[in-house]
């Protein structure tokens, strides 16, 4: 299947900083990408969706001043969380689609430790 | 997107056949039904996808009946390994940009 990669597996920040998470399509274009958090035995709840070129667009709830995301090309769509707190800290999920647009493809996920 | 009811758990013994089953009362013409399984720590993996009747792979089956109002997964002969949270979506995938709501997902345990 289609491979879609998350950079880093893992990262712990400092409070207050911000730290970045690439999702990239290894073998395939994504013109959008999906961005969602999960808590420890929680399911994943949609953040985000990354369009290529335009403007995320964020679930309610979800402060996009605090996670930014960005979408440049049609193989890499990241995410910024900005001035990162303890309660920032999650799992981290993109997925992305193939062209024909009917399966969904998942990253590994990143594990974000605020300290 | 169509709501999607599964059992919070499921136990299972090596070696046995697991059936889990999705109910998503209200989907629509152009959805599919796809399963996804995940171990903890990692991202979600695609098992399966079908529209109606019955598909079937290396790895599972999935059977939907004729008015698509659920679905079930099936796993044969499961192993220890097969212990994880598995995941029913329904949605277009083929629409632009539609998106996919996960539910509670069905955490199975294989035991020895």
């Amino acid at each position: 299947g289609a491979v879609v990669s998350q950079h880093p597996s893992w990262v712990i920040c400092k409070s207050g900083t911000s730290v970045k998470i690439e999702c990239r399509s290894l073998d395939f274009q994504a013109t959008t990408m999906f961005w969602y958090r999960q808590f420890p035995k929680q399911s994943l709840m949609l953040m985000a969706t990354s369009n290529e070129g335009s403007k995320a667009t964020y679930e309610q709830g979800v402060e996009k001043d605090k996670f930014l995301i960005n979408h440049a090309s049609l193989t890499l769509s990241t995410l910024t969380v900005t001035s990162a707190h303890p309660e920032d800290s999650s799992f981290y999920i993109c997925s992305a689609s193939t062209s024909s647009g009917n399966t969904i493809y998942f990253g590994e996920g990143s594990w974000l430790t605020v300290v | 997107l169509a709501k999607t009811t599964q059992p919070i758990s499921m136990d299972s013994y090596e070696g046995q056949e697991v059936n889990i089953t999705c109910s998503h009362n209200n989907i629509a013409t152009n959805d599919y039904i796809t399963w996804y399984q995940q171990f903890p720590s990692q991202g979600p993996r695609f098992i399966i996808q079908g529209y109606k009747t019955k598909v079937t792979n290396e790895v599972a089956s999935l059977f939907i009946p004729a008015d698509r109002k659920s679905s079930t997964l099936s796993l044969p002969r499961v192993s220890l390994s097969d212990t994880a949270v598995y995941y029913c979506l329904v949605g277009d995938m083929g629409a632009a940009g539609n998106k996919l709501t996960f539910g509670g997902g069905t955490r199975v345990l294989v035991k020895p």
